[in-house]
């Protein structure tokens, strides 16, 4: 299975700041990652797709880039409601759909 | 965007089997593959098995299968996961996720669209 490491797994921020989020994977994934935004209580949701797309309707402040095996996402301007947990997911092999462990952005 | 309603979660013992349904709305039932997702308390997201638009493919992580099936009614549009020989590091939150297209086609691959998710805990 290809393992996706994320970090850091909590993150201390302020509103207005710009926080980054990384996603390692184990072999290459092409460009085929996506990362989700989870509150308490509620189920995941698609920000961005291919890496870097970004899903209709989600925020410009939203935005992933590649560099290799390594993603980022990263959050401009940080907003009170932007305040969760964010998730990657793999999906270049779909036998194998795999999500990264998560990384809880706090206050 | 779809609307995706699961049901069927509940309290089961160890050994015990349940079937979860997840009734779907707003989009084409039928052209999208679909997947089963599960959160354990307090953890992180684990993909449990997927099936084709057209039901006659299926995927499943190596935790779970030989014990659990998935399946779909697109004349219904409902999907299904059959869970047999429960364990108690089966009890999570289950969520049906509508695929962003069918894998079969060379699309999708990720999830639009979630339920807001039904709670399956095993334990005696």
């Amino acid at each position: 299975d290809i393992q996706m490491t994320q970090s850091p797994s909590t993150l201390s921020a302020s509103v207005g700041d710009t926080v980054t989020i990384t996603c390692r994977a184990s072999q290459s994934i092409s460009s085929w990652l996506a990362w989700y935004q989870q509150k308490p209580g509620k189920a995941p949701k698609l920000l961005i797709y291919k890496a870097s797309t970004l899903e209709t309707g989600v925020p410009s402040r939203f935005s992933g880039s590649e560099s290799g095996t390594e993603f980022t996402l990263t959050i401009t301007s940080l907003q009170p409601e932007d305040f969760a947990t964010y998730f990657c997911q793999q999906y270049n092999k779909y036998s194998s759909l795999t999500f990264g462990g998560g990384t809880k952005v706090e206050i | 965007e779809g609307q995706l309603l699961e049901s069927g979660g509940g309290l089961i013992q160890p050994g015990g089997s349940l079937r979860l349904s997840c009734e779907a709305s707003g989009f084409t039932f039928g052209t999208y593959a679909m997947s089963w997702v599960r959160q354990a308390p307090g953890k992180g997201l684990e993909w449990v098995s997927a099936v084709s638009g057209r039901g006659r493919s299926t995927y499943y992580a190596d935790s779970v299968r030989g014990r659990f099936t998935i399946s779909r009614d697109n004349s219904g549009s409902r999907l299904f996961l059959q869970m047999n020989s429960l364990k108690a590091e089966d009890t999570a939150v289950y969520y049906c996720a509508k695929d962003d297209g069918d894998y079969v086609s060379g699309t999708g691959g990720y999830f639009d669209s979630w339920g807001q998710g039904t709670l399956v805990t095993v334990s005696s």
